[in-house]
């Protein structure tokens, strides 16, 4: 199974600041990378799928990059709304696994 | 839009089965997978398995292999999802997802919370 490593688990950040996040692939899975956000008692909502694009709705302060078996999620000016747990996601092979989460906490 | 409305809350004792619907709405329902995913209580995200609305085809984690059954109802765009044997580390909520052939994993259920407790 492709092993998903997110870093860092979780951050503290303020309204405003860029936030990065980033994803380790445990072998090059190309640009098959999703990004979903998750806030507590909620069911994740996909952001970036291929690794770079975004999915309808999504606002353009997230960004994604990344092939092979590094990516990064970037969101540009944090808002309060953005507070959540970060998951990133293969879709190169089954199983699907997903990154251990990265939470996105106030500071 | 696309909404998946998902089965309510179940508790469970061990050794039982739980099985999960997710109704699907908004959507060819036969022209989408169907993924199944799990989260135990403060935990992260575990995939399950995928159905194929169209021929039913299905595919499963190999850790559920042999308890898990995902099946779907093209007359009521229904997909279920059965697990048997069920043991305390079963608590977890399932989500249903709309699976797309570039998107993948797109749109959620709200989630079923399953309780497994004697």
């Amino acid at each position: 199974d492709i092993q998903m490593t997110q870093s860092p688990s979780s951050l503290s950040a303020s309204v405003g600041d860029r936030v990065t996040i980033t994803c380790r692939a445990s072998q090059s899975i190309s640009g098959y990378v999703n990004w979903y956000h998750q806030q507590p008692g909620k069911a994740p909502k996909l952001l970036i799928y291929g690794a770079s694009t975004l999915h309808g709705g999504v606002p353009s302060r997230f960004s994604g990059s990344g092939s092979g078996t590094d990516f990064t999620l970037t969101i540009s000016s944090l808002q309060f709304e953005d507070f959540a747990t970060y998951y990133c996601q293969q879709s190169y092979n089954f199983p699907r696994t997903f990154g251990q989460g990265t939470k996105v906490e106030i500071k | 839009q696309v909404q998946l409305v998902q089965s309510g809350a179940e508790v469970k004792k061990p050794g039982a089965s739980v099985k999960v619907s997710c109704k699907a709405s908004g959507y060819t329902f036969t022209s989408y997978y169907m993924h199944w995913v799990r989260q135990a209580p403060g935990q992260g995200l575990e995939w399950m398995g995928i159905i194929s609305p169209g021929g039913g085809s299905t595919r499963y984690a190999q850790k559920f292999q042999g308890r898990v059954t995902m099946t779907r109802d093209t007359s009521t765009s229904t997909g279920h999802m059965e697990l048997i044997n069920l043991r305390s580390e079963d608590t977890a909520v399932y989500y249903c997802a709309r699976g797309h052939d570039y998107r993948d994993i797109e749109y959620w259920g709200q989630g079923t919370l399953v309780t497994v407790s004697s």
